[in-house]
């Protein structure tokens, strides 16, 4: 079975700066997808970022990307000039043969400070 | 992206008794996904829901708890059944949209008191 592993419950970071929360996943399979879900108080999941395992490129959206290291199985990923709207909990999620069928980390709250 | 409404936002509910909380998507989808995200923790798959044939469930969960309808390509509901205060989390339906990118629902709030 996969398994998502997110070690830091808990990241802060000050507005404008640059914050990396952490992931690690173990899976037999070799092709899958990755993602970040962002989850404000509202509850709404709102998808981040995607990445294709096969893909070596990582992927970046606006101030949004990853650094995938796939024979390292993690995928990080990176805010760059942080605002205050995006704190919230950030999920790391798998997905992989049985696309839609996410395993999900334990998530971390992040906290930006102005 | 899909639109997806899920209703009702939140509820509280007396332990026993049961819900069904709707799901309503902007355009046909094969398949929907039912979360459930219990206080303080992550999201756990509970069942697939595949137009014209019986949901899939995930380890742990069964029909008779939380059974699934999927009448059409658009629609689908969960029921909660028999509520104890353990029932008490997020549930949340989730599809595909364009570019195969998976969304969710706003969740449904539900305590059960």
């Amino acid at each position: 079975a996969q398994t998502v592993t997110q070690s830091q419950p808990e990241m802060s970071v000050q507005e404008a700066e640059t914050v990396t929360l952490s992931c690690t996943y173990d899976t037999s399979e070799s092709d899958y997808y990755l993602f970040w879900y962002k989850q404000p108080p509202s509850r709404q999941m709102i998808l981040v970022i995607r990445q294709e395992a096969y893909k070596q490129q990582n992927a970046t959206e606006n101030r949004f990307s990853v650094n995938f290291q796939k024979a390292a199985k993690s995928f990080s990923l990176k805010i760059s000039d942080s605002q205050l709207g995006d704190a919230a909990m950030y999920f790391c999620a798998y997905a992989g043969t049985s696309y839609g069928k996410l395993t999900f980390g334990q998530g971390t709250i992040l906290t930006v400070h102005p | 992206s899909a639109v997806i409404s899920q209703k009702p936002s939140r509820d509280i509910c007396q332990r026993g008794t049961s819900l069904t909380i709707q799901c309503q998507v902007d355009s046909q989808v094969t398949m929907m996904f039912w979360y459930r995200q219990q206080p303080g923790q992550s999201l756990t798959l509970i069942a697939t829901a595949n137009q014209g044939s019986e949901a899939t469930y995930e380890s742990g969960f069964v029909i008779d708890k939380f059974p699934i309808s999927r009448p059409n390509l658009t629609f689908s509901t969960l029921t909660v059944s028999n509520m104890s205060p353990e029932d008490s989390s997020i549930y949340l339906c989730s599809v595909f949209g364009l570019g195969e990118k998976l969304f969710f629902g706003s969740g449904t709030q539900l305590s059960v008191l």
